[in-house]
C-alpha cells in the first residue's frame, strides 16, 4: 500500500519568515495530495490540494508544488503569521483506492514573534 | 467543516466493554471514513464506506466494527478486542468513493480509559 513520510517533524521560523514541509510518496499511482492543518484539539482542515496533472498550486500565501518523478509534494507558508502556527499533515490518494487518503505524520509548526 | 457531527465529543470505556462513537453527516456524502489519531502520529484509518450498506477494513479494523444502514450515519463500535482504545477518533465523508475531492472531517470523539 501507499506509505507518505513527512518531514521535519517540528519546524520553528520567525514570524515573517517562510516556512517549507516536504513530503515523499510510494506509489506512482497516486494522484490527488491535499494538505491539511490541525489545530490543537480540532478537526483537521483542507488548506489547500492539488492533483497529479499539475505541478504547482498557490492559494495567497500558500502553495503547494508536486514532483511527479521524484514522488515528493511540498507545503510553502510565506510571510507566516502566529495564527499559522498548527500541524499540518499531507497526505496522498492512490487511484482507484476509494478515495482512501495515506496521512503523513504530521509537522508541528510554530510561528515565533 | 459544518455538516459532520460526531458524538460525544468525550467517551470513556470500563475494560470489557463495548462502545459506539456517532457520526452524522447532512451533506448527502456517499463516501464515509474513520480514523484514529495517537499522539505524534498521522491519521490512520480504521474502516470506509463507500456507499449505504457496504463498507471496508482499512489498516487497523482490528478491534473495531461498522454499520452504514442509512446515508447518513456511519457509526463506529469500539470492542472489547480492541486493547489499546485511547486516542482521539476522527470521522470524514467526501461527496462520492471514487473521486478527487477533499475529505472533509467532524469535530472528533476522544476516547479514554476508565
Amino acid at each position: 500500500g501507499e506509505n507518505v513520510e513527512q518531514h521535519p517533524s517540528t519546524l520553528s521560523v520567525q514570524e515573517g519568515d517562510s516556512a517549507v514541509i516536504k513530503c515523499t510518496y510510494s506509489d506512482s499511482a497516486s494522484n490527488y495530495f491535499p494538505w491539511y492543518k490541525q489545530e490543537l484539539g480540532k478537526r483537521p482542515q483542507l488548506i489547500i490540494d492539488i492533483r497529479s496533472n499539475v505541478g504547482e498550486k498557490k492559494d495567497q500565501r500558500i502553495a503547494v508544488t508536486l514532483n511527479k518523478t521524484a514522488k515528493h509534494f511540498s507545503l510553502h507558508i510565506t510571510e507566516t503569521q502566529p495564527e499559522d502556527s498548527a500541524v499540518y499533515f499531507c497526505a496522498a490518494r492512490v487511484t482507484g483506492g476509494g478515495n482512501k487518503l495515506t496521512f503523513g505524520t504530521g509537522t508541528q509548526l510554530k510561528v515565533e514573534l | 467543516d459544518g455538516g459532520i457531527t460526531q458524538s460525544p465529543k468525550y467517551l470513556f470505556r470500563k475494560e470489557g466493554q463495548n462502545v459506539t462513537l456517532s457520526c452524522e453527516q447532512n451533506l448527502n456524502h456517499d463516501a464515509m471514513y474513520w480514523y484514529r489519531q495517537d499522539p505524534g502520529q498521522g491519521l490512520r484509518l480504521i474502516y470506509y464506506s463507500q456507499i449505504v450498506n457496504d463498507f471496508q477494513k482499512g489498516d487497523i479494523a482490528e478491534g473495531y466494527s461498522v454499520s452504514r444502514e442509512k446515508k447518513e450515519s456511519f457509526p463506529l463500535t469500539v470492542t472489547s478486542a480492541q486493547k489499546n482504545p485511547t486516542a482521539f477518533y476522527l470521522c470524514a465523508s467526501t461527496p462520492q468513493g471514487n473521486s478527487n475531492q477533499p475529505q472533509h472531517f467532524g469535530d472528533g470523539t476522544r476516547l479514554s480509559i476508565l
